[in-house]
């Protein structure tokens, strides 16, 4: 069974500048969260969907940040215009609903650098 | 508010060692318990869990047993491996999945 799939592994980008992540969550999976984590620190949600809804937003920036998930499969998560304190590790994850017990799965993650 | 506190690293013990690594939680409820574990330059991979009181949830070896009475779900091994080394997430979920900071573990040959 294929995992989740992120892109791009690795950015590099100037301060003010902008940058999107993709992500495809594991086939079937309702729910599609995206973590940031910065060096040190554990993953913090950021945004979670069920299908193309937005369930959890509440530590999203939403001056800067921005996510969708249109048809509720993949999605993708925006950066504009990013600040140094953005650079991190952009995890995304699946999970088959938003039941507490469920299992959630990560992708390999995103690393952002902010120059 | 819900949060998890996890054993500060690193931690750093010979291979053959015993290991326990302490995390407690505060949450509304009984929410589900998990330990993930991040090997260098991977992600985030689902270790164990356990979803209600006195679960024990087990995997390589590793064990880790829901406390409801001391809000706690501390992770063990009897006998830790080079292999074994990585950073050690707890987390609980109620209506979404909280860490705690993570313990790097380095086990020495």
């Amino acid at each position: 069974e294929a995992g989740v799939a992120q892109s791009p592994r690795y950015k590099i980008i100037e301060k003010r500048q902008s940058v999107a992540f993709w992500c495809n969550p594991i086939s079937g999976h309702a729910t599609l969260y995206w973590y940031q984590q910065i060096l040190g620190q554990g993953p913090k949600l950021l945004i979670q969907f069920q299908n193309n809804g937005v369930v959890d937003d509440s530590q999203l920036p939403k001056d800067r940040f921005s996510a969708e998930r249109l048809k509720g499969v993949d999605s993708t998560l925006k950066i504009q215009p990013a600040k140094l304190e953005d650079s991190a590790v952009y995890l995304c994850a699946s999970s088959l609903d938003d039941s507490s017990g469920n299992t959630i799965y990560f992708g390999e993650g995103s690393w952002l650098t902010v120059v | 508010g819900n949060s998890v506190t996890q054993m500060e690293g690193p931690v750093t013990l010979s291979e053959e060692a015993f290991l326990t690594i302490n995390c407690t939680y505060t949450a509304t409820g009984y929410p589900s318990l998990f330990w993930y574990v991040q090997y260098p330059g991977e992600g985030l991979q689902l270790l164990l869990k356990a979803t209600k009181a006195d679960d024990k949830g087990s995997n390589k070896g590793f064990e880790a047993t829901y406390r409801k009475e001391t809000t706690s779900f501390h992770l063990e091994k009897g006998s830790v491996q080079v292999s074994d080394s990585a950073v050690y997430f707890c987390a609980h979920a109620r209506n979404k999945l909280i860490f705690g900071t993570g313990t790097l573990l380095a086990v020495q040959p």
